[in-house]
């Protein structure tokens, strides 16, 4: 098992473009975390999955992004119509949760993506 | 809303030196409390990962306490080196989500 992978590594686009990151978790991790990371910031939640269903939205995910797991194994995160504000590293977790407790999440080594 | 908040922004030592970085939290009902490492444009490597029942987890020259009443926690770094430096991030793990500070920056110098 290698780890969490993330593809592509880094991303420039132009403002108005879309854009799609594939996130390949950990095998057999039932949960998969999108976290966004902005310069100087920690990390910000941005939602999850427990197997294919979508358990838990952020606020900060607005309309333009989109994020799928069709099969319960990869994810990919969409944002339409990128912004320069939309710049940032985008970060996966991946952790198999035993029902009622909490886990250990083990991270990706990101997406970084830059719009001009 | 949890809160988390790490002290200092920034820290500079000379090879050597023992140090403290610290994290609080605004809301005491959490899971648990992770601290990691982000080397400069990387993803984040766990350090430790301390459970709510346990006070403190040890692994190596780290050692990280957890006081969740006052809702703080430390993580001790002993006989620092020039390749701890990086950014050490703390978060506060809840339900479903993890909550992060801003994160210190430790740079070790030779």
């Amino acid at each position: 098992d290698t780890g969490v992978s993330q593809d592509p590594r880094h991303k420039i686009t132009k403002r108005g473009q879309n854009v799609t990151f594939r996130c390949d978790p950990i095998s057999e991790h039932n949960r998969l975390y999108w976290y966004r990371q902005t310069l100087g910031q920690g990390p910000e939640f941005l939602t999850y999955f427990q197997n294919e269903a979508q358990l838990e939205k952020s606020r900060l995910l607005s309309d333009r992004f989109s994020a799928e797991r069709p099969k319960g194994s990869f994810s990919t995160l969409e944002i339409q119509r990128t912004e320069q504000g939309d710049s940032a590293m985008y970060l996966c977790a991946s952790s198999l949760r035993p029902s009622g407790s909490s886990d250990t999440q083990y991270f990706g080594p990101g997406t970084r993506l830059t719009v001009l | 809303k949890q809160e988390v908040t790490q002290i200092p922004a920034a820290l500079s030592v000379p090879e050597g030196e023992n140090l403290v970085l610290n994290c609080s939290f605004t809301d005491s009902a959490i899971y648990n409390l992770q601290w990691f490492r982000q080397d400069p444009g990387k993803g984040l490597t766990s350090l430790l990962l301390i459970q709510s029942s346990q006070r403190e987890q040890t692994s190596g020259r780290l050692n990280a306490s957890l006081d969740k009443s006052s809702g703080r926690s430390t993580l001790y770094i002993a006989a620092s080196q020039p390749g701890d430096s990086a950014t050490y991030l703390c978060a506060v793990i809840g339900y479903s989500t993890l909550t992060f500070g801003k994160g210190t920056m430790l740079l070790v110098s030779p």
